[in-house]
């Protein structure tokens, strides 16, 4: 199994500033690579995939990088509404999350 | 606009069985795979397997083989996770979504709570 390992598991950051979460895979995964983004209360909400394609609707200040075991997704601009925790996922052989960055208000 | 409609909230105790569904509409249920996730409380997304309604291939996660069933009834567009017994420890939320090839999950189901006590 390929386990997804993401960091830092909390991430404080004030508003308008960038966060940078990163995701690493135990063995290369190519650009199989999704994030998601879920609010308290919420499903899961697909946000970026193939490492770097924003998903319909996804604002532009949210970017993904990265190809065989490093990736990482870049909020440029934090907005009130971003707060909220991002799950990476493989999907290169199976499927399988990360276990999440909690994006915090600072 | 695809959308995936989940069954309620279910309150169980250990030993019964249960049957939760998902509910596609707005495009073509057969040509998708509709994955299970499931969520403990204050944990993260685990894949437990996906079924193509198409032909009912179903592909479980190691996790998951033998501890539930997905099935799918393609006259009405809905797919199904059920346990013939209930554990305390399968008291999570269970997502339902649809996979967009090759792998990317989108939409999601709103989630069905499922509490498993005594």
């Amino acid at each position: 199994e390929i386990v997804m390992t993401q960091s830092p598991a909390t991430l404080s950051v004030s508003p308008g500033e960038r966060a940078t979460l990163s995701c690493r895979a135990s063995q290369s995964v190519s650009s199989n690579l999704a994030w998601y983004q879920q609010k308290p209360g919420q499903a899961p909400r697909l946000l970026i995939y193939g490492a770097s394609t924003r998903a319909t609707g996804i604002p532009a200040r949210f970017s993904g990088s990265g190809s065989g075991t490093e990736f990482t997704l870049t909020i440029s601009s934090l907005q009130s509404e971003d707060f909220a925790v991002y799950y990476c996922q493989q999907y290169n052989n199976w499927y399988t999350f990360g276990q999440g960055t909690k994006l915090e208000i600072k | 606009e695809v959308q995936l409609v989940q069954s309620g909230a279910e309150v169980k105790k250990p030993g019964e069985s249960l049957k939760i569904s998902c509910k596609g509409s707005g495009y073509s249920f057969t040509s998708y795979w509709i994955g299970w996730v499931r969520q403990m409380p204050g944990k993260g997304l685990e894949w437990m397997g996906i079924i193509y309604p198409g032909d009912s291939d179903t592909r479980y996660s190691p996790s998951f083989q033998g501890q539930v069933t997905i099935s799918a009834d393609k006259s009405i567009s809905t797919a199904y996770l059920q346990w013939s017994s209930l554990k305390a420890s399968d008291t999570a939320m269970y997502y339902c979504a649809r996979h967009v090839p090759p792998g990317i999950a989108e939409p999601w189901g709103q989630g069905t709570l499922v509490t498993v006590s005594s």
